[in-house]
């Protein structure tokens, strides 16, 4: 069965670098046409698409982010990640990573929450 | 960027009731729509993908239509663990997602 579990720091300071890490099974991100798609959660965007890593490495990320954004994976291993650079308070949330397959997240982590604070 | 307005915003229904909630994009997404279920402290399920498909365990009663610009999610008949924050969610081009409908019992 697919499962996804995001993990991070938990907590960091403005300006610092945001590192995530989502771990999967049940799938392969070196299987055609697979992806995993990272999405957070704040109080003042709500639901927000940020970035996908596609099996061949292709990549997508949110035009408003694109500068700060970095993803990548280990197949191998089955874990994907993401990088936000220059945090600040407005990227405090919920972080969730998704299977992406036809273009839809299917399957969802539980997510994990993120402070940015001084 | 396309846009994905929600309505209503709330929606007080009683168990049983048929419900409507609707989402609406600035430009057509040629019907690349999913709604999401959100219940307090979870992550987002998928309920129905590419607007009117059923995602495998989800209950017969949800239901979604559209095309073009305007889509609808239909639960036929409302139970109790539907108490949800609803999101639709397009990934026609830069996904995006409305800002839900909060759906409560009366």
């Amino acid at each position: 069965q697919v499962s996804l579990k995001e993990s991070g720091p938990g907590i960091l300071q403005p300006f610092q670098t945001l590192s995530l890490t989502c771990s999967f099974s049940g799938f392969s991100l070196g299987t055609s046409n697979m992806g995993v798609g990272w999405i957070r959660q704040t109080s003042g965007k709500g639901l927000e698409y940020l970035a996908t890593i596609w099996w061949d490495d292709d990549k997508y990320f949110n035009p408003s982010l694109n500068s700060r954004l970095t993803v990548s994976k280990d197949t191998s291993n089955n874990q994907a990640f993401l990088k936000i650079t220059s945090v600040d308070t407005a990227d405090t949330g919920t972080y969730y990573c998704t299977r992406i397959i036809r273009g839809t997240g299917d399957y969802w982590g539980q997510g994990v929450m993120v402070t940015v604070s001084s | 960027d396309i846009q994905m307005t929600q309505s209503p915003s709330l929606l007080s229904a009683s168990v049983g009731d048929r419900v409507t909630l609707n989402c609406k994009a600035s430009q057509n997404i040629n019907k690349n729509l999913n709604w999401y279920q959100q219940k307090l402290g979870e992550a987002p399920k998928l309920l129905i993908y590419y607007t009117n498909n059923l995602q495998t365990g989800i209950p017969s009663r949800f239901s979604g239509s559209g095309s073009g610009t305007d889509y609808t999610l239909t639960i036929s008949s409302l139970q109790p663990e539907d108490v949800a924050t609803y999101f639709c969610f397009q990934y026609n081009s830069g996904p995006t997602f409305g800002a839900g409908t909060k759906l409560e019992l009366k």
